[in-house]
């Protein structure tokens, strides 16, 4: 069973303010890294999907960076909204396997 | 709205009912999942199916016994369940179930919350 941590567990943000929080998973045997934003009473839906060390992704004021090397991957939100409210969760497939194992999330709380 | 249709979104059924949670997606996607959700925990994986064969059975209690019919139906017959069963319950797909698909992402359903009495 892999170890992903998420941290930190809960946040409250005022809207306009830039936020981080972050994902660390074992860097040894990494395929890969997955985010997903999961709003309540809503289905999980894939953010990110990254692979390589040193990759940057972005989807409008959201934002991830993925070191493989030290076993980490950062997301930002670049000036929260109240839409931005939900759990984030990272994963990370098993050595030979797509099994996902999922970190325990980070809530975002965006306070209008 | 989401790709993959789970229903019904809520069920509340006694210890000695059986009943079925459904799942489909039209996406072409060769893998498809069932995962638990319990109350500020993350979804714990019960069942993969792969090309409609039976891949992962994590330990999961026999009164759970999923069934995919097709490649684009996923079901979880549920019997004799116990109240601490009661949780959400996530359908999920992917492409496939390989390393080649490490880069693709999962695709969830809105869930079913069950509730047993």
């Amino acid at each position: 069973i892999l170890n992903v941590e998420q941290s930190p567990q809960s946040l409250h943000v005022q809207e306009g303010d830039s936020t981080n929080f972050t994902c660390s998973f074992p860097s040894s045997n990494f395929y890969a890294l997955h985010w997903y934003r999961w709003e309540t009473a809503k289905s999980p839906e894939a953010l990110f999907v990254m692979t390589l060390n040193g990759d940057e992704k972005k989807k409008g004021r959201i934002s991830a960076t993925l070191n493989t090397k030290e076993g980490y991957s950062y997301l930002y939100i670049k000036g929260s909204q109240p839409e931005d409210s939900a759990t984030y969760l990272c994963a990370v497939p098993g050595a030979g396997s797509y099994q996902l194992t999922f970190g325990k999330g980070t809530k975002l709380s965006v306070i209008p | 709205d989401t790709e993959v249709t789970q229903t019904p979104k809520h069920l509340v059924m006694g210890m000695t009912n059986k009943k079925s949670l459904k799942c489909e997606q039209h996406m072409g996607h060769r893998a498809m999942y069932w995962y638990k959700q319990k109350a500020k925990k993350p979804p714990e994986l019960m069942f993969v199916y792969s090309y409609e064969k039976l891949s992962i059975n994590e330990s999961v209690p026999s009164r759970f016994s999923p069934e995919c019919p097709n490649s684009s139906l996923l079901n979880l017959h549920l019997h004799a369940l116990q109240p601490e069963d009661s949780a959400l319950y996530l359908c999920a797909s992917s492409q496939g179930f390989g390393v080649e698909d490490f880069n693709q992402p999962q695709h969830f359903g809105d869930g079913t919350r069950l509730s047993i009495l």
